[in-house]
């Protein structure tokens, strides 16, 4: 089945430790979203690609970052978590000018 | 930005209708979406709704859309307690890449 996978579904990282999260697609959609959902919060919008090219919105931290290989894989990096950054990570991915937005699982990070 | 407002919790007997009540910003807005989010989980698209509708149902769900008052519901017929979840209301943003900006998510208690 078509589907977005995210990876790991639970990380757990020390403080100030580099973090990678992964995402993954078989829609071949070509935008893909990185969201951010802190507990009882909506889900936060950090950077999406369209195709290759990166968006960063304007609020999200330089500690975070993201890289998109291919059109498949999309990974999330956070060079040095803190204790705020614990929150569920979620990806997400559309096609092109169409109204549906395909949500992974999640992953649920947490920071010691 | 968008804003989207929702109430925090709602309780309801099972059996009952649960309606879900939802406010939004961006007049342009032409597509609006309900999502269930269970403990734990990712982001489940449950229905959506086009700017030029009025009213849409899909089984036990009914959405509601008043565009001159920016106002969205939900009602849920019939209510189960595996409706027990967190209900967001979202809106697609009219730039950019199409982003979805959601609302705070209303957290839905079903009594048994």
């Amino acid at each position: 089945d078509a589907m977005v996978i995210q990876n790991p579904r639970y990380q757990v990282t020390q403080f100030g430790k580099p973090v990678t999260l992964s995402c993954s697609q078989t829609l071949n959609h070509n935008v893909m979203y990185w969201y951010q959902q802190k507990s009882s919060q909506a889900p936060k919008l950090l950077f999406h690609y369209y195709d290759k090219d990166f968006n960063n919105e304007a609020d999200t931290p330089d500690n975070f970052q993201s890289r998109r290989p291919n059109t498949s894989f999309c990974f999330l990096d956070i060079r040095s978590p803190g204790l705020g950054d614990a929150a569920m990570y979620l990806c997400a991915t559309s096609l092109d000018q169409t109204f549906f937005y395909f949500f992974g699982p999640g992953t649920r990070l947490t920071v010691l | 930005g968008e804003d989207v407002e929702q109430s925090l919790f709602l309780s309801v007997r099972e059996g009952d209708s649960s309606v879900i009540n939802c406010t939004y910003t961006d007049s342009s807005s032409t597509y609006l979406y309900w999502y269930k989010q269970e403990p734990g989980a990712g982001l489940q698209l449950l229905t959506y709704i086009f700017s030029n509708m009025d009213m849409k149902q899909d089984q036990r769900l009914t959405v509601l859309l008043n565009k001159k008052d920016k106002h969205l519901s939900l009602r849920i017929a019939d209510t189960q307690t595996g409706d027990s979840a967190i209900y967001f209301c979202a809106e697609r943003d009219q730039t950019g890449a199409n982003n979805l900006f959601f609302g705070t998510g209303t957290r839905l208690t079903v009594i048994p």
